[in-house]
């Protein structure tokens, strides 16, 4: 069994469409978090959910919506897609008690925006 | 704020050696956590080793071992007995105590060869 697990694993579309992306995670983790790995590989971390409510929320264009309709699921809608959206998304999970132990992440969705 | 510098971005050594990443590091916080994160070719995001900065000892799982200097601010990773299923790029990551991100450095691309 996936413990996070993202779909799709590829996302080619054109600019200026809608697109989403979902999470889900079997862990019975309370806190799951969007991080989004540029074409250097960068990761930075978007948004994060705790128990269904938003409790990071980095500079993040306005067109990037997440939404969690309970603690095992986060999808990330993205309108009005940029080429600059283009990059490998990952979701990931963790508990709030032992998120010391670091994240277990989702295996990426590509997004290319062409 | 953090920040998380890995000063090699690319590395390649021969089967069987041994390798060290480096890896700093700059807070002012005196508790947090230290990560070691692999993303092989497959993209999936996985845990190397994990630090607690209040412990002095410094952690090892199997070939993977890191070296703490907290004074330093530094977190390198030793890989014994380096195997090709090493080849990947490696994160370093700081996550502060009680708080719910974590920070990625850039990424060190290890190449492990026959």
């Amino acid at each position: 069994d996936t413990a996070v697990s993202q779909t799709p694993k590829y996302l080619v579309t054109q600019m200026g469409n809608d697109k989403s992306i979902k999470c889900e995670q079997n862990l019975g983790h309370d806190t799951m978090y969007w991080y989004k790995q540029d074409s250097k590989k960068f990761l930075k971390i978007m948004f994060s959910y705790n128990n269904k409510e938003l409790i990071i929320n980095e500079t993040v264009p306005n067109r990037f919506s997440p939404k969690s309709p309970d603690k095992a699921h986060l999808n990330l809608h993205i309108n009005s897609l940029e080429l600059g959206d283009s990059a490998v998304y990952f979701c990931a999970s963790s508990q709030t008690r032992g998120r010391d132990y670091g994240y277990t992440f989702g295996s990426g969705t590509r997004l290319t925006v062409v | 704020a953090q920040t998380v510098t890995q000063s090699q971005p690319e590395m390649s050594v021969q089967e069987a050696e041994t390798v060290t990443l480096s890896c700093t590091y700059d807070t002012s916080e005196s508790n947090y956590y230290l990560f070691w994160y692999k993303q092989p070719p497959s993209r999936q995001m996985i845990l190397v080793i994990r630090q607690e900065a209040y412990k002095q000892q410094n952690a090892t799982e199997n070939r993977f071992s890191v070296n703490f200097q907290k004074a330093a601010k530094s977190f390198s990773l030793k890989i014994s007995d380096s195997q090709l299923g090493d080849t990947a790029m490696y994160f370093c990551a700081f996550m502060k105590h009680g708080d719910d991100k974590i920070i990625f450095g850039k990424g060190t691309r290890l190449h492990i060869l026959p």
